[in-house]
């Protein structure tokens, strides 16, 4: 069953420090994995989109990286900021038949703090 | 930036009503999507659409879901005879390419069934 697993799953940090998110997924046959940025009572907003053969993607102060072997991805935060606070969302879709078909982690929820 | 824009943003229905959930996406995007989230739980994908006809849909979406694209710009889930369990917030999302294009999601419509 493809699944999409992410740690931890909440995360309290001090404004200024970096943090680290983490992905482990088991979709098959991988497309494409997608970190997204939810604020609360937002949609989610999309922050990296990475295929299978790339390692890394940066978005400002966020880097995520993937490792298609181990099947994990990490999104990498730099001085954090407090608008930072919000749900982090890893997504992986798998394709089928030209569909893809996307399936959602329950998201990290980072809380800044100043 | 041109954004997806849904309506009502809350919408409060009795058991067994038919609501309907509209959206705009960008205007030159091709793939339209429906996803909703439980409170407290993780997106979960429901449907996707594009040239008119629907291209994927979750074991979520049955019977009483239908979609669809009415005129040029807009794009609705109109949900059947509604149980408490719909609600959720419901989001709309659109991308120019099914495959490696970002979502972009509206902020979603928060259905209550009473």
């Amino acid at each position: 069953k493809n699944q999409v697993e992410q740690s931890p799953q909440s995360l309290i940090i001090l404004e200024g420090k970096n943090c680290t998110l983490q992905c482990n997924y088991t979709v098959s046959p991988f497309s494409n994995l997608r970190w997204y940025k939810q604020d609360t009572g937002r949609g989610p907003v999309s922050l990296t989109i990475m295929t299978f053969s790339e390692n890394t993607k940066s978005n400002g102060r966020y880097t995520a990286t993937l490792d298609a072997d181990t099947k994990q991805s990490s999104l990498h935060i730099t001085a954090s900021q407090l608008s930072d606070s919000a749900s982090y969302i890893c997504v992986v879709s798998w394709a089928e038949g030209g569909s893809y078909i996307p399936t959602f982690g329950r998201g990290t929820s980072l809380i800044v703090h100043p | 930036e041109p954004e997806v824009t849904q309506t009502p943003s809350h919408q409060v229905t009795q058991m067994g009503q038919e609501v309907i959930l509209r959206c705009v996406p960008i205007s030159n995007h091709l793939y339209f999507y429906w996803y909703r989230q439980i409170l407290g739980q993780k997106v979960e994908f429901l449907v996707s659409f594009y040239n008119n006809e629907i291209s994927e849909k979750s074991e979520i979406f049955d019977d009483q879901f239908s979609v669809e694209r009415p005129d040029g710009s807009n794009f609705t889930l109109k949900i059947r005879s509604t149980k408490l369990e719909d609600s959720a917030m419901y989001f709309c999302a659109s991308s120019r390419s099914p495959d490696n294009s970002p979502l972009h999601f509206g902020n979603g419509t928060r259905l209550t069934v009473t």
